[in-house]
């Protein structure tokens, strides 16, 4: 069935270097996509979004990118600190007539080395 | 704001029992979830309300899953019977509509034995 997946299980950077998160997705009817951080024991918290029309979105420090012709999403955290230490899931909205319930991807585990 | 509320934060309950777990969404958000999230699956969801109404629920388990939302500011998720394979957390989420991020609660953690 479609999904949303994630290449890496676990990702260790060095504080102060950036870090690339990345995740694919199968569903090319997807128009809105989502990452969040969660940390442990508490709940996914929003960090960015981005729609299907844009390739590429910035915030503070994270800017996402997004390939629709790989349906490839990820996440760019630059001069990582330690509270980015987190797993980060990235999830999609079906375009029109799918499930309006986002679908989330397995989650990656970032470690920040100081 | 003070966000989206869940309680209990933990509840441990004995197999067979019931259990409910409650959830206080963002005033004005029209949208809610109910989500469980276990380390072999995931985050999956499991039913949503778009203005109080069950929009799609093939999320849940099984019959032994029910979920209510009697009002714009509260939900409930129950358990009746519960089993130890629901051991998991729950979190709800609640969203102004589809396509902006949806605000998490901090969720339920749940263990039955």
């Amino acid at each position: 069935g479609e999904s949303v997946g994630l290449h890496l299980p676990t990702l260790s950077v060095q504080e102060g270097d950036n870090s690339i998160i990345n995740c694919a997705y199968s569903n090319s009817a997807s128009d809105y996509f989502i990452w969040y951080k969660q940390e442990s024991g508490k709940g996914p918290q929003f960090i960015i979004d981005i729609r299907s029309n844009m390739d590429k979105r910035q915030g503070q420090r994270v800017t996402v990118l997004l390939n629709k012709t790989v349906k490839h999403l990820s996440l760019q955290i630059a001069a990582t600190q330690p509270g980015d230490s987190a797993v980060y899931f990235c999830a999609e909205n079906r375009g029109e007539g799918g499930a309006d319930g986002l679908t989330f991807g397995k989650g990656t585990h970032l470690i920040i080395q100081p | 704001d003070a966000g989206v509320i869940q309680s209990p934060r933990h509840e441990v309950t004995e197999m067979g029992q019931e259990v409910t777990l409650r959830c206080k969404p963002i005033s004005g958000h029209d949208y809610l979830f109910w989500y469980r999230q276990t380390m072999m699956r995931g985050l999956e969801l499991l039913i949503y309300f778009n203005n109080n109404v069950p929009i799609d629920d093939s999320g849940m388990p099984e019959d032994r899953f029910s979920a209510k939302m009697p009002n714009a500011s509260f939900s409930t998720l129950k358990i009746q019977p519960s089993e130890p394979r629901d051991s998991a957390v729950y979190f709800c989420a609640s969203s102004r509509d589809r396509d902006h991020g949806y605000t998490f609660g901090s969720g339920t953690r749940l263990t039955v034995v």
